[in-house]
């Protein structure tokens, strides 16, 4: 069955620093989101992207995130200079439309710590 | 907004019991309702949705009704197995169906 996948598993960076998350959705969905879960926290939403642009974002997602599409395949989240409050678990997911009858797919997530 | 609430973890529980784990929400509107679970070491898992009141979701055992007016949507399995260890979270759609709005989640270990 096909699924989303994410790299890396777990990445380790600098106060301050840029990291770049990235996803692999699944090949035919057009919908793509970030999630973020802080430990012990409930997961929050970040952001959903159609169609090459940002269709909803939350108050979280301010401007030092951003989100790309940079090929066919790819679907990044860009964090340009991380705070220690930024580490966290986050997903990736995808589905094929963008209503409730269309499930999202996540992956595995990127555990994120910064020091 | 909408919001979650769910019973706090973790649920232990012998091999073959009855599953409660209790969900309720706070919402404008009419929002869609959903489990899902996360295995050690795996993402989230869509286990089941209801998508307007009344509603049954069902899978792998697990079943959960969308109960407007208590505002509940809690998930039940009436055999448990060692395998179905996990972490379920509750959730339902936010302000459009692009967000979903999660519950802390509930951590269920089976014993043997």
């Amino acid at each position: 069955e096909p699924e989303v996948t994410q790299t890396p598993s777990h990445q380790v960076t600098q106060m301050g620093q840029e990291v770049i998350l990235r996803c692999v959705p699944i090949s035919n969905h057009l919908y793509f989101y970030w999630y973020r879960q802080i430990l012990g926290q409930k997961v929050e939403f970040l952001v959903s992207f159609y169609n090459n642009e940002i269709s909803e974002k939350s108050e979280i997602f301010d401007d030092q995130f951003s989100v790309e599409r940079p090929d066919g395949s790819n679907f990044t989240l860009k964090i340009r200079s991380t705070k220690l409050e930024d580490s966290a678990m986050y997903f990736c997911a995808s589905s094929v439309g963008g209503g409730v009858n269309s499930p999202l797919h996540f992956g595995n997530g990127t555990r994120l710590t910064v020091t | 907004g909408n919001s979650v609430t769910q019973m706090e973890g973790p649920v232990t529980l012998s091999e073959e019991a009855f599953l409660t784990i209790n969900c309720t929400y706070t919402a404008t509107g009419y929002p869609s309702l959903f489990w899902y679970v996360q295995y050690p070491g795996e993402g989230l898992q869509l286990l089941l949705k209801a998508t307007k009141a009344d509603d049954k979701g069902s899978n792998k055992g697990f079943e959960a009704t969308y109960r407007k007016e208590t505002t509940s949507f809690h998930l039940e399995k009436g055999s448990v197995q060692v395998s179905d260890s996990a972490v379920y979270f509750c959730a339902l759609t936010g302000n459009s169906n692009y967000q979903l709005i999660w519950g802390a989640g509930t951590k269920l270990i089976i014993k043997p």
